[in-house]
């Protein structure tokens, strides 16, 4: 069963806006995970974040956690085309434990 | 990052038959695999974990003798769909662990086609 859902399920920007998507779960974590997936391939990593931590940066990416909410955001700053994609959160519970999936968030930026 | 290569990327195979796919870590010595499956437009469902020298722990719902996982080395793991059916066609992902580390690393991905 999914740990997580994710909201919106998709989302269509212009290219320089920014792109924002949520996701709750059900449990406690040890550490929450942010992916990405073009059509058909297999999945990046973009960030982790842990239970200890509140937000989060890489790049254009900022992710942000709320363990007593039990939510987590990632926002995607000046879009671009190329970041049309399909993005997942995954949470582990434990370390070294096995990933569970949300449903997901499909964006497409606009040229 | 550390890199698990998947193979084969794509497979199309006849209903009945068997096909197998292999997940290797390529600079890092695997300890947990994990094998995901994921219908179009789905999110990844956990199949089966598996630890090196150990039999495969099944998600629930998933049959053993039909999806058999061999994690024989440190570095490779297997997934073979026996007896393949139009309704296994799906997109397959393993992904390798080492230890307790936190980023699992996932392969390409196999697209099975079951005709």
């Amino acid at each position: 069963s999914q740990q997580g859902e994710e909201d919106p399920q998709a989302l269509s920007i212009q290219e320089g806006e920014n792109a924002t998507m949520n996701c709750s779960y059900k449990t406690s974590i040890n550490n929450l995970q942010w992916y990405r997936q073009n059509s058909g391939r297999g999945l990046v990593h973009l960030i982790l974040i842990r239970s200890n931590e509140r937000e989060k940066h890489s790049g254009r990416l900022r992710v942000t956690l709320d363990t007593s909410k039990k939510s987590s955001s990632l926002l995607i700053t000046a879009s671009r085309a190329a970041d049309t994609a399909s993005y997942f959160c995954a949470t582990e519970i434990a370390a070294g434990n096995k990933l569970t999936f949300g449903g997901g968030t499909r964006v497409l930026v606009k040229p | 990052g550390a890199v698990v290569s998947q193979h084969p990327s794509w497979v199309i195979c006849k209903s009945g038959t068997s096909v197998k796919i292999e997940c290797r870590s390529l600079d890092f010595q695997a300890t947990t695999m994990f094998w995901y499956r994921q219908f179009p437009k789905q999110s990844l469902m956990l199949m089966a974990t598996s630890n090196e020298g150990s039999k495969a722990t099944y998600e629930q719902g998933v049959e053993k003798d039909k999806f058999l996982i061999n994690h024989a080395s440190l570095t490779l793991s297997t997934l073979t769909v026996t007896s393949a059916h139009p309704e296994d066609s799906s997109f397959y992902i393993c992904s390798g662990l080492w230890g307790l580390n936190t980023e699992a690393f996932f392969g390409q991905g196999t697209r099975l086609t079951v005709v």
